[in-house]
């Protein structure tokens, strides 16, 4: 069964509005990464946050992490037409030497 | 950097056939992922490999599918006798370390449609 529930499964919303995705896992994690796939491709990594840390930044992307209530968030703030993709969050179990276990993903599409 | 791989880009077999699927990793990274995402919906992990050694194969089926990674040349996911349900996109990762601390470098995928 699939690790991660991506919320909400589809999410449309005007360019340059900030979009909102969360991630909720099961099991304990070493760490919990962010990627994004564009229609017919592959995935790209965008992110990943450690399992001791609460938030983390990267450009216009704000993760955060709460391991009490096992849920993480993914901010796009100022989105823009390019970032139309599914976005699907990834756990790694607190093992190591342990393979990525993805959620179902969130469809963004900015409207122009 | 090359990056991560995947030949071929489109793969059609009628059902019964075999299927093969290969994957050159990036450059440095000696860890492979295989995973199958049908249409909208997230990544199934299948298999994980280091060279020559299947580390965790926990999500491949039991019968038909087989991967490997041998010492030299690019893994390779092999189905055989591939019937409808096969049809999906199959991607490969690689990574450099044990862990996944540095996230996953994926291929553009193999789409496998059996007919």
């Amino acid at each position: 069964s699939q690790q991660g529930e991506e919320d909400p499964q589809a999410l449309s919303i005007q360019e340059g509005e900030n979009a909102t995705m969360n991630c909720s896992y099961k099991t304990s994690i070493n760490n919990l990464q962010w990627y994004r796939q564009n229609s017919g491709r592959g995935l790209v990594h965008l992110i990943l946050i450690r399992s001791n840390e609460r938030e983390k930044h990267s450009g216009r992307l704000r993760v955060t992490l709460d391991t009490s209530k096992k849920s993480s968030s993914l901010l796009i703030t100022a989105s823009r037409a390019a970032d139309t993709a599914s976005y699907f969050c990834a756990t790694e179990g607190d093992f190591g030497n342990e393979k990525l276990t993805f959620g179902t993903g969130t469809r963004l599409t900015i409207i122009p | 950097n090359a990056g991560v791989m995947q030949n071929p880009r489109h793969l059609v077999r009628r059902r019964g056939q075999e299927a093969r699927l290969r994957c050159s990793p990036m450059k440095g990274h000696s860890h492979v992922y295989w995973y199958r995402q049908l249409p909208e919906e997230g990544l199934k992990f299948m298999v994980y490999l280091q060279k020559e050694n299947i580390i965790d194969e926990s999500g491949m089926p039991k019968e038909r599918f087989s991967a490997e990674f041998p010492k030299e040349g690019p893994s390779i996911l092999r189905i055989q006798q591939v019937v409808r349900g096969d049809s999906a996109a199959y991607f490969c990762a690689s990574s450099p370390l044990t862990d996944a601390n540095y996230g996953y470098t994926f291929g553009s995928g193999t789409r496998l449609t059996v007919v």
